[in-house]
């Protein structure tokens, strides 16, 4: 079935250093991709969206951009700070259902 | 209070009892899910609903019930818990102005079985 493989973790940084988490889907047509940040003992929340292809989305200094050639959602960061650590997952919509599926989450530390 | 309330925050069971689970949002969103996030696998969708009386399972949606009687109100409940039910259960919605597949979610409950 569909899914969505992103890189495995832990990604540790160094403060100010550059961020990619790889993330790639399968699926039927072109859904909607999404990355979603959990902060610790906290939800999910929305981090940034693309609803077609070659839209990027961005959002607090994260920005990914929505390859259909390559079914890729690859989140980048141009300078990470100690308060970006959290887990990063990236999901695609499902159609006909409105849900998301999601990937298993990276864990991201950046240490001081 | 405004939001996606969820109770409790955490539980502890034991093997075999009913556990339920409740959900509450404040934006007369009409779709509702319920997901569980388990290390490797992210999250996992177990039921969803598009609106009240309307239903429909997730991919893994053995040993688990939900109703929707209220749009705002979405419990998920274990009928009979087990081990394997272990895990941390987040519930999420999403209107019609959130835009498609945009869900806000819960805070979670995180859910012992013993």
């Amino acid at each position: 079935g569909d899914s969505v493989t992103q890189m495995e973790g832990p990604v540790t940084l160094s403060e100010e250093a550059f961020l990619t988490i790889n993330c790639t889907y399968t699926a039927t047509g072109y859904p909607s991709l999404f990355w979603y940040v959990q902060y610790p003992g906290e939800g999910l929340q929305l981090l940034l969206k693309a609803t077609k292809a070659d839209d990027k989305g961005s959002n607090k200094g994260f920005e990914a951009t929505y390859r259909k050639e390559t079914t890729s959602f690859h989140l980048e960061k141009g300078s990470v700070q100690v308060s970006d650590s959290a887990v990063y997952f990236c999901a695609r919509g499902d159609t006909g259902r409105r849900a998301l599926t999601f990937g298993s989450g990276t864990r991201l530390q950046v240490q001081p | 209070d405004a939001g996606i309330t969820q109770s409790p925050r955490y539980k502890i069971t034991e093997t075999g009892r009913q556990v339920t689970l409740m959900c509450h949002q404040t934006w007369s969103h009409s779709y509702m899910f319920w997901y569980r996030q388990d290390l490797g696998h992210g999250l996992r969708l177990i039921y969803y609903s598009a609106a009240a009386d309307i239903t429909d399972k997730g991919e893994v949606s053995d040993g688990y019930v939900v109703s929707r009687s209220k749009t705002e109100n979405f419990p998920l409940t274990l009928e009979s818990a087990t081990r394997s039910q272990t895990s941390v259960y987040f519930c999420a919605s999403s209107g019609q102005t959130s835009g498609a597949n945009v869900l806000t979610f819960g805070a979670g409950s995180r859910l012992t079985v013993l």
